[in-house]
């Protein structure tokens, strides 16, 4: 299977900064989603396909990268994106998640 | 709206079995898969299987085959997961999310199940 490996683990961030979020696959993948998930919630889905924001997610979050390099990048931190982000492969069997990347503040 | 609704929270025994279920609503639902997807304690999400609704039509993960069971109720508009032979690994929230476009767009809220003698 393929695994995703997302760094760094922990990215601690002031309000207003950017954060970059990378995610690495063991090998190429033609789709990639990412997620956000706060405690006690489940995963919200952010990007499909790479780059493509799903409905009602605002627009400072953008997704981009292809084969097996993608980010996730939120342009401008508030302070309810501070969560752990996961990306997930869905375009080999079985479908895998990375190991998620916690966003926290500085 | 699309929502997902889980059923509630479970413990049981190891060797026993959980069945889990995910009422939808907002949409129709033999239109989309559902899949499910486990998240034990401090671990990354897990893909379990999925079904899609409209044919009955199933596909499990190896690590769970043989232990997992994915069924729906077309006319309850229900996806069922039952996991069996229960041991204390097993222990995670588990959701159901609906398919879309090889991502998952509305999950539900989450059940713990806990496995514990």
């Amino acid at each position: 299977e393929i695994v995703m490996t997302q760094s760094p683990a922990t990215l601690s961030v002031s309000p207003g900064e950017r954060a970059t979020l990378s995610c690495r696959a063991s090998q190429s993948v033609n789709s990639l989603a990412w997620y956000q998930q706060k405690p006690g919630q489940a995963p919200r889905l952010l990007i499909f396909a790479a780059s493509t924001r799903a409905t009602g997610i605002p627009a400072r979050f953008s997704g981009s990268g292809s084969g097996t390099e993608f980010t996730l990048t939120i342009s401008s931190l508030q302070s309810e994106d501070f969560a752990i982000y996961y990306c997930q492969q869905n375009s080999n069997w079985p479908p895998t998640f990375g190991q998620g990347t916690k966003v926290e503040i500085k | 709206q699309v929502q997902l609704v889980q059923s509630g929270a479970e413990v049981k025994k190891p060797g026993a079995s959980v069945k889990v279920s995910c009422k939808a609503s907002g949409y129709t639902f033999t239109t989309y898969a559902i899949h499910w997807v486990r998240q034990a304690p401090g671990q990354r999400l897990e893909w379990m299987g999925w079904i899609i609704a409209g044919i009955g039509n199933t596909k499990y993960s190896q690590n769970l085959q043989g232990r997992v069971s994915i069924t729906r109720d077309t006319s309850a508009s229900t996806a069922y997961m039952e996991l069996s032979s229960l041991r204390s690994e097993d222990t995670a929230v588990y959701y159901c999310a609906r398919s879309y476009n090889t991502a998952y767009d509305y999950w539900g809220q989450g059940t713990l199940v806990t496995v514990s003698s």
